[in-house]
């Protein structure tokens, strides 16, 4: 599975837009982007994933560059829940056994 | 909607006892997958399943053991706990009826080796 690099850390003001990007210059045109959240180092939950085109959901949007080497998630309102370590992983949907591989994340923190 | 459940939440163990993780999920999902995380630290994985019957490795098995009798379990055994495996420990499970399904996860056992 491709590698990812994300920032180390963010901040975000509360009500604001938060987007977090992710670059995965190696990803393979059959690797899905994922992104999930990980709250007080509680289970990582699931935000969205996408393969080709931008997708949003009730939680997240993510945009994924034409040339699929980079991505960002948008937080469209943040609010201090969002504050959470967020991953960015590619993986070739559900061959090589769905593994993901984590790395260490983007720390969002929403300030009041 | 139980999803992923694992027990217990919190141990403490002396350094060379054994304790078995436990991990169960009632999604019927066929891939099931045990990670620890140290902190500060991203995600690692030990084991993984496909199926009952089925286990391998994954980046870092070494001083664990796991098995997969039936669809919804999927424990994790330390039969020599050394300090190098205090961590958090969280099973994820997954299917694969459809591609691109998400890996879904338990709450983590905290583990400490004094």
């Amino acid at each position: 599975d491709a590698k990812t690099t994300q920032p180390t850390s963010m901040d975000c003001a509360e009500g604001r837009a938060a987007n977090l990007p992710c670059n995965h210059s190696t990803i393979s045109g059959n690797e899905y982007v994922y992104w999930y959240r990980q709250i007080h180092s509680q289970g990582p939950q699931y935000i969205i994933h996408g393969l080709k085109n931008n997708e949003t959901n009730e939680m997240a949007s993510l945009i994924i560059t034409e040339d699929r080497k980079s991505s960002t998630l948008i937080l469209p309102h943040a609010t201090l829940r969002d504050t959470a370590v967020y991953y960015c992983i590619v993986r070739v949907g559900d061959t090589n056994a769905g593994k993901s591989t984590f790395g260490d994340g983007t720390t969002l923190t929403v300030k009041p | 909607n139980a999803g992923v459940t694992q027990t217990p939440k919190f141990r403490i163990l002396k350094i060379g006892q054994s304790m078995t993780l436990q991990c169960t999920q009632d999604m019927n999902h066929n891939y099931m997958y045990w990670y620890r995380q140290d902190p500060g630290m991203g995600l690692k994985l030990i084991y993984y399943s496909v199926g009952a019957g089925i286990t391998d490795k994954g980046e870092v098995p070494n001083g664990y053991n796991v098995s997969r009798s039936t669809t919804e379990d999927f424990p994790l055994r330390l039969e020599l706990a050394a300090p190098s495996q205090t961590s958090v420990y969280f099973c994820a499970s997954t299917t694969p009826r459809s591609a691109s399904q998400p890996q879904h996860f338990g709450d983590g056992t905290r583990l400490s080796i004094l």
